[in-house]
Order: structure tokens, then C-alpha cells, then sequence
């Protein structure tokens, strides 16, 4: 089926170095989710984007839906060893029967 | 206020058999989901029940089902189990009090199914 692109697949950093992943879509986006996966946990709600070009932030996590409202990215500043886990983006798809498509998430792992 | 609970956190079955997992959602929230976890496909939607209808639903085939009782529980089963069954089950409740991406979703601990 259908997958959300989502990049990178896996992102190793220094502790105190800057992260970002990224969610693109070939269609326009109703909306989109991020949520974080800790190693062995279940996924945690992070936060929703609706508005064309909305940027939000929590802390040290900033988040940005397209003008487009067609990709998405997550950066964190200043990584601690927190950080560690899966980012996934959740899209929804406008015109798509509300189908909910998962990216397959970025693996983050800081390095001490 | 208790999370979102699943039973059993671990299954072991074997090909053809059938599956039954629940899921008991945050109380008061009235939206349950259900995604398929593996390494390979990543995070799948199943399908999501709202007041006991199903409102969404993925890619899966039909041996795929769920329903959602009147306190809200849910069950999803599988049956006539395959090899490539085997994954992680999560559910997740919400309070869907609009449209189905209105709200939080508060994801359970899982139900790892393996099927041999």
C-alpha cells in the first residue's frame, strides 16, 4: 500500500547536535501527527499540524507543516540522550476515505 | 486516570489458528484504534471504531475484524493465522469527540503476537 515517504530511515548524533526528520507526501495532507516511540515502548502522541504552513513548538522540538500542506518535519535542538527513540509522522489524506498512513519513522540514537 | 490497557501483552499461536486481543480504552474516551506493527511494513492502521461502528478502515485483509462494545472495549480478531501475522498490535483510544484526527491518541502497551 501507499507509505508516506519519511526521511532519514536512521540518524545517529552527538549529544548537543541538531535533528531533523522529514515527511513528504505526493498528495495534499488534511492534516498531519508526529509521535515518538520509545526503544521496547508504544508510541506517544507529540503533537498535530492543520493550518498550510503552521509551525509549532514544544521545548526544544520544533514542528512545521508545508505551505503545501504536502510534507512535514520535526527538528530538535540540542539532543540529549531523552531523545532517543522512532519519530513517526501520521498523515491524513485529504479525499482518501480518511485513510491514516503511518511514515516508517526515523530511528534517532545519540551518541554520548 | 489509568491508560489504555491491552490483554494478553503476548501471544504465541500457531498457522490457521485464530486470535482474539482487547483493548480497554482510557474511561471516557469513545474512539479505539487499532495499527499493526513490524520491522519491515513499520506502523499500519487497521481499522477504528467509534460508538460501536467501525468508521475506518485500512488495507487489511478480511480475516482482519474488530467491534466495539457499549462501554467502549474493543476486540480485534485475526483468524486463520498466518506467518506474517506476527507483529506488534497496539490500539489506541481517543476522545473523537469530532472528526477522527481531532483528538489525541493515547496508544496501550501492545499485544505482541507470534505465530509459528
Amino acid at each position: 500500500g501507499q507509505q508516506v515517504m519519511q526521511i532519514p530511515q536512521y540518524q545517529h548524533v552527538q549529544e548537543g547536535e541538531d535533528f531533523t526528520t522529514y515527511c513528504n507526501s505526493s498528495t495534499t495532507l488534511s492534516n498531519i501527527q508526529w509521535y515518538k516511540q520509545r526503544p521496547g515502548g508504544h508510541p506517544v502522541f507529540l503533537i498535530q499540524l492543520v493550518k498550510s504552513g503552521e509551525v509549532k513548538k514544544q521545548k526544544r522540538l520544533t514542528f512545521q507543516f508545508g505551505e503545501a500542506k504536502k510534507n512535514s518535519s520535526l527538528h530538535i535542538t540540542a539532543t540529549q540522550t531523552t531523545d532517543v527513540g522512532t519519530y513517526f509522522c501520521a498523515e491524513h489524506q485529504m479525499n482518501r476515505d480518511d485513510k491514516i498512513i503511518f511514515g516508517k519513522g526515523t530511528r534517532l540514537h545519540i551518541l554520548p | 486516570k489509568a491508560g489504555v490497557t491491552q490483554t494478553p501483552r503476548y501471544l504465541i499461536k500457531t498457522r490457521g489458528q485464530q486470535v482474539t486481543l482487547s483493548c480497554s480504552p482510557i474511561s471516557g474516551h469513545r474512539s479505539v484504534s487499532w495499527y499493526q506493527q513490524t520491522p519491515g511494513q513499520g506502523l499500519q492502521f487497521l481499522f477504528e471504531y467509534f460508538s460501536e461502528t467501525q468508521r475506518n478502515k485500512g488495507n487489511f485483509p478480511g480475516r482482519f475484524s474488530g467491534r466495539q462494545f457499549s462501554n467502549s472495549r474493543s476486540e480485534m480478531n485475526v483468524s486463520t493465522l498466518e506467518l506474517g501475522d506476527s507483529a506488534l498490535y497496539l490500539c489506541a483510544s481517543s476522545l473523537a469527540g469530532g472528526s477522527f484526527f481531532a483528538d489525541t491518541q493515547y496508544f496501550g502497551p501492545g499485544t505482541r503476537l507470534t505465530v509459528l
